[in-house]
């Protein structure tokens, strides 16, 4: 069965200063990988996405993940962090073989930027 | 291009009552799922439609949850009777289909959020 570890449930950090939020992932077979940003009282919304070809993924707001098949990860990064990247980020993962494209997702990581 | 429109943004109810949530999807998705996020968690897959048909329903409690999408377009979730744990955010989300094949993104609506007491 498919899972999704996001080992850090919060993340201060300050702003202007890079940032790394983990995701590891299991699963038997191919997977595709995205990560979304949840703002308060908001919907969830798509900051990048794996599906095939080069493993380095860039998305909007200037965030980028890498993944990494050998050790089962998905890291989020962004080099400068800005007040308004405060959220909640969760990554999924999604099964290619079983035609649903059903999502797992993480229970998430709270990202505060800190003046 | 309009959003995953969902209503109401928030309800509170007393435990054992019904609540119903609606979803209305992107124009021309025809994959539309509901999920549920309880505070502190991800979101957890309920149903998955396609057009109007059921895909995945197998985290769907079946002995109080419902939902349909009578015409292959907006969805209604409901709930009979409540429960304290029900108390959460739910999610609608679409995604396009052509030709058969399901594309990966999926849209979120803003959410419902239900407080149970």
């Amino acid at each position: 069965a498919q899972s999704v570890t996001q080992l850090d449930s919060q993340v201060p950090v300050f702003e202007e200063a890079p940032v790394e939020l983990r995701c590891n992932y299991s699963s038997s077979v191919s997977v595709y990988l995205f990560w979304y940003v949840q703002y308060p009282n908001q919907g969830l919304q798509l900051l990048l996405k794996y599906l095939s070809g080069s493993t380095l993924v860039k998305g909007i707001n200037g965030f980028e993940a890498e993944f990494n098949k050998s050790q089962t990860s998905f890291h989020l990064r962004k080099p400068s962090v800005h007040i308004s990247d405060t959220a909640e980020y969760f990554c999924a993962v999604s099964d290619r073989s079983s035609g649903t494209y059903k999502y797992i997702f993480g229970t998430g990581t709270r990202l505060k930027v800190l003046a | 291009e309009a959003g995953v429109a969902q209503s109401p943004r928030y309800k509170i109810i007393e435990k054992r009552q019904s609540v119903a949530f609606w979803c209305n999807p992107i124009s021309g998705h025809a994959t539309l799922y509901w999920y549920q996020q309880i505070l502190g968690q991800g979101p957890k897959l309920l149903i998955q439609f396609q057009n109007n048909g059921v895909v995945d329903d197998s985290q769907l409690p079946k002995d109080r949850f419902s939902a349909e999408r009578l015409k292959g377009v907006d969805s209604t979730l409901k709930i009979q009777p409540a429960k304290l744990e029900d108390s959460a955010v739910y999610l609608c989300a679409s995604s396009l289909t052509y030709s058969g094949v399901v594309y990966n993104e999926q849209f979120f609506g803003p959410g419902t959020r239900l407080t149970v007491l």
